[in-house]
């Protein structure tokens, strides 16, 4: 089965400054999704950012961006200028070609913003 | 477009009794999927449906069952409730296996507390 993981349960970053969050993933696909999601306080699920496998460019979306190494099986996701309104829980998912729709996520990491 | 909408959005029950979960998805999308999230295991998935079809399963005992209905609606229900099933129950839409770029949007859950 995949597993995805993040090792870093607490993250903290200043507001304006940059924070990068760890994912690590295991697979024997060759074809899938990776995602980033958001999850504020108010506990809906919010897409963040999306990396195909098969594209070798990082995907980016405004002050998000990710580091997909495919051959290390990690994909961190980069948050510039970090805002008060970043402070979420932040979970990668993971979902194959093979496996339908279901995604496995990983545990989470909660990303605080110090004002 | 309306996002996911998940009825209710807050329950409580006492151990033995069933509940029923319901989940519209964004109007056009075919697939639902319900995940389980509590503290101590994170996101587990439940089940995907398809086009009234049960797709995947995730490893939940056969109390936890559900359907979907024409208008892709879904329903999750769940029998003989334990202490355990507390948690928020998530459902997630998305176009499909195969098409769109992969991406599950996700209700705002509902928080189920047995008591």
């Amino acid at each position: 089965a995949q597993t995805v993981t993040q090792s870093q349960p607490e993250m903290s970053v200043q507001e304006a400054e940059t924070v990068t969050l760890s994912c690590t993933y295991d697979t024997s696909e060759s074809d899938y999704y990776l995602f980033w999601y958001k999850q504020p306080p108010s506990r809906q699920m919010i897409l963040v950012i999306r990396q195909e496998a098969y594209k070798q460019q990082n995907a980016t979306e405004n002050r998000f961006s990710v580091n997909f190494q495919k051959a290390a099986k990690s994909f961190s996701l980069k948050i510039s200028d970090s805002q008060l309104g970043d402070a979420a829980m932040y979970f990668c998912a993971y979902r194959g070609s093979n496996t339908g729709n279901q995604f496995y996520f990983g545990t989470g990491t909660s990303l605080t913003v110090i004002p | 477009k309306a996002g996911v909408t998940q009825t209710p959005r807050y329950l409580i029950k006492t151990r033995g009794q069933q509940v029923t979960l319901s989940c519209s998805p964004i109007s056009g999308h075919r697939s639902v999927s319900w995940y389980q999230q509590t503290p101590g295991q994170g996101l587990q998935f439940l089940f995907e449906y398809f086009s009234e079809t049960q797709r995947n399963k995730g490893n939940f005992p056969g109390r936890f069952s559900g359907r979907q209905f024409s208008n892709s609606r879904s329903e999750m229900n769940v029998s003989t409730l334990e202490l355990g099933d507390s948690a928020l129950y998530l459902c997630a839409s998305s176009l499909g296996v195969g098409t769109g770029r992969g991406e599950q949007y996700f209700g705002p859950g509902t928080r189920l507390t047995v008591t």
